[in-house]
């Protein structure tokens, strides 16, 4: 399969702070990247989907002021945590598709760890 | 938003036994997945079934695409300590421009040896 990255594993960090996490993909290039977010011992939820060049779309109840995306490239897509609280405690992950997400499935990152102190 | 259904919830078995978990949904799906996730990781993809009644297997694993394209189980036979994780139905839809991904609640398997 794909071979996806995150950046970092983990992070953890004080109430307050911004935390940048990356997300690329090292074989292909991903026309579409989505960031799922995924509570203990919960499923991953869809936060956004991300399309090279263009805007993110956030899913309801998520907000794109707080949670920035940025696909500036097509082998890389960052996600901001802005003013970092510890609600926002959770695994985040990415996933990349070659097209639009389609049947020829999503590629997973491994996840990085956010705990917010 | 859409959900779907997943049980069992958790599952201890022997090593050796075979396993069924089953996802459904009150929404069709236009693909069914299958992932396996292992603590600290991201889920990785084991099964995915294209059509309505789709029969396939991957292993010990044979997973199938309910006829109402609503409904998916997924089977390991045989099972053995590694197959320990968490296992995720997913549906596939098209929303919008691009295609979405709907998870399970997930079933927790674990193996005695």
């Amino acid at each position: 399969g794909a071979v996806v990255s995150q950046h970092p594993s983990w992070v953890i960090c004080k109430s307050g702070t911004s935390v940048k996490i990356e997300c690329r993909s090292l074989d292909f290039q991903a026309t579409t990247m989505f960031w799922y977010r995924q509570f203990p011992k919960q499923s991953l939820m869809l936060m956004a989907t991300s399309n090279e060049g263009s805007k993110a779309t956030y899913e309801q109840g998520v907000e794109k002021d707080k949670f920035l995306i940025n696909h500036a490239s097509l082998t890389l897509s960052t996600l901001t945590v802005t003013s970092a609280h510890p609600e926002d405690s959770s695994f985040y992950i990415c996933s990349n598709s070659r097209g639009t997400g389609g049947p020829d499935t999503q590629y997973f990152g491994p996840g990085t760890r956010l705990t917010v102190l | 938003g859409q959900q779907l259904n997943q049980s069992p919830q958790s599952m201890f078995i022997q090593e050796g036994e075979d396993v069924s978990m089953n996802c459904t949904s009150s929404s069709i799906f236009n693909t069914w997945l299958w992932y396996k996730q292992e603590p600290g990781e991201g889920p990785v993809l084991l099964i995915a079934l294209y059509k309505a009644g789709e029969l396939t297997s991957n292993g010990r694993l044979t997973a199938q695409f309910g006829i109402t394209r609503k409904d998916s189980f997924l089977n390991i036979s045989a099972s053995i300590p590694s197959d320990v994780g968490i296992y995720f139905c997913a549906g596939l839809r098209l929303g919008g421009s691009n295609y979405k991904l709907t998870f399970g609640k997930g079933t927790l398997l674990t193996v005695n040896p």
